[in-house]
């Protein structure tokens, strides 16, 4: 199957600092996309970004498809950002799509 | 609009009962997918249904096993439970099939 693999697995920052998560993954993909789990364990959707760049607020995401990667920036960081950044590739294999997911990077945002 | 709902937040079970799972999606998103988180394994897609049908399938022994209904309300089933089945199963809901717009707040799953 896919590896999909996150880094850092870690990161701690100070509020206001900016930051870039990475993802690698294996092979080609259907579509890839970045999520964000809470200290309380919900997962928002961040982006859904096969290629390409898009923009929401502080967060941005890149991913070149052709060199299998994606990166997530977070621009001025507030704690409120802190939690578990996953990042998930929409993969065909066996007939049937999965979404694989990495293991995630965890950030933490200190006043 | 409502969020995804799913019910119950936390269930205690025994070795060997069964139990099921119930998601209802946001109004007029007709894919619901499933997932299982744990510490060891991390985030593992488990199945998605759309319009009633499975339309993907992951990794997971046939012990796992879900349906949708004709409102889009998905409910999911393990059988014969195993210590190891202790998790948060997520579900997730979305316009389209494979991916997943909307997460649920999950369902605590302890296997004792």
């Amino acid at each position: 199957g896919i590896q999909v693999e996150q880094s850092p697995p870690d990161l701690i920052l100070q509020e206001g600092a900016n930051s870039t998560l990475r993802c690698n993954f294996s092979d080609s993909v259907n579509n890839l996309q970045w999520f964000h789990q809470n200290p309380w364990g919900q997962l928002i959707n961040l982006f859904y970004i096969p290629s390409g760049t898009k923009q929401n607020g502080r967060l941005s995401a890149t991913t070149v498809a052709t060199e299998r990667y994606s990166l997530l920036y977070i621009s001025s960081s507030q704690t409120t950002d802190s939690g578990v950044y996953f990042c998930a590739v929409l993969y065909s294999g066996a007939g049937s799509y999965q979404l694989t997911f990495g293991k995630g990077t965890k950030l933490s945002v200190i006043p | 609009k409502a969020g995804v709902t799913q019910t119950p937040r936390y269930l205690i079970k025994t070795r060997g009962q069964q139990v099921t799972l119930s998601c209802s999606p946001i109004s007029g998103h007709r894919s619901v997918s499933w997932y299982q988180q744990t510490p060891g394994q991390g985030l593992q897609f488990l199945f998605e249904y759309f319009s009633e049908t499975q339309r993907n399938k992951g990794n997971f022994p046939g012990r796992f096993s879900g349906r949708q209904f004709s409102n889009s309300r998905s409910e999911m089933n393990v059988s014969t439970l195993e210590l190891g089945d202790s998790a948060l199963y997520l579900c997730a809901s979305s316009l389209s099939t494979g991916g997943a717009d909307t997460f649920g707040s999950g369902t605590r799953l302890t296997v004792v």
